[in-house]
């Protein structure tokens, strides 16, 4: 069975600096991996995901991650955190249904942005 | 983008009663939505997958009895929390499935935070 593992349960940040968000997956074939991110009050927005070709990907609010097979990591980065960027960010690795894609989530980072 | 409801927000219930949570995909059809649990501070666990027009899809140590999931039309899924205890209360997010060019992407709404007295 697949599983994720997201080591921080906070991390702090000032306003302006890089951000890495540490993930490290489970999974017994080629795993596809996602990043979601939660904000209070608003459900989990897609911020981007892995399926194979390029192992850096790019997803929206200027964040990136890298798929490191070797390291069965998959970290998230970006390279200057806004305080709107202040939420908790889950790390998926997806099971695939046919079409579907049934993610495990990892327990979540929460980013604490100070100005 | 797509959007998904959830309706009511937050409920507060006393134990031994049923409550009913909604859950919409406002601008798009979805064939299959799907049902999670959130335990403060953890991960969320998927509860049951729901195929309209058909019986959901239960994980493994989810009641159905206690977890009834009804999926009457390609909009709308209601989850109904039957004879609620306090260890029943959670944050219950369900998700609805769109299919794009090369794959399904599931869109979640934003949660009902469930209180149980």
């Amino acid at each position: 069975a697949q599983s994720v593992t997201q080591p921080d349960i906070h991390i702090t940040v000032s306003e302006g600096a890089s951000l890495e968000l540490r993930c490290n997956y489970s999974y017994g074939a080629t795993p596809y991996l996602f990043w979601y991110v939660q904000s209070p009050g608003q459900g989990l927005q897609l911020l981007l995901k892995y399926f194979s070709g390029d192992t850096l990907v790019q997803g929206i609010k200027g964040f990136e991650a890298e798929f490191k097979r070797s390291q069965s990591s998959f970290n998230l980065r970006k390279p200057s955190v806004h305080w709107s960027d202040a939420a908790e960010y889950f790390c998926a690795v997806g099971a695939r249904t046919g079409g579907s894609y049934i993610p495990t989530f990892g327990r979540g980072t929460s980013l604490i942005v100070h100005p | 983008g797509a959007v998904v409801s959830q309706h009511p927000s937050r409920v507060i219930c006393k134990s031994g009663t049923s409550v009913k949570i909604e859950c919409r995909s406002l601008d798009f059809q979805a064939t299959t939505m799907f049902w999670y649990r959130q335990f403060p501070k953890q991960s969320l666990m998927l509860m049951a997958t729901s195929n309209e027009g058909s019986k959901a899809t239960y994980e493994q140590g989810v009641e159905k009895d206690k977890f009834l999931i009804n999926h009457a039309s390609l909009t709308l899924s209601t989850l109904t929390v039957t004879s609620a205890h306090p260890e029943d209360s959670s944050f219950y997010i369900c998700s609805a499935e769109m299919a794009l060019s090369s794959y399904n992407e599931q869109f979640f709404g934003p949660g009902t935070r469930l209180t149980v007295l």
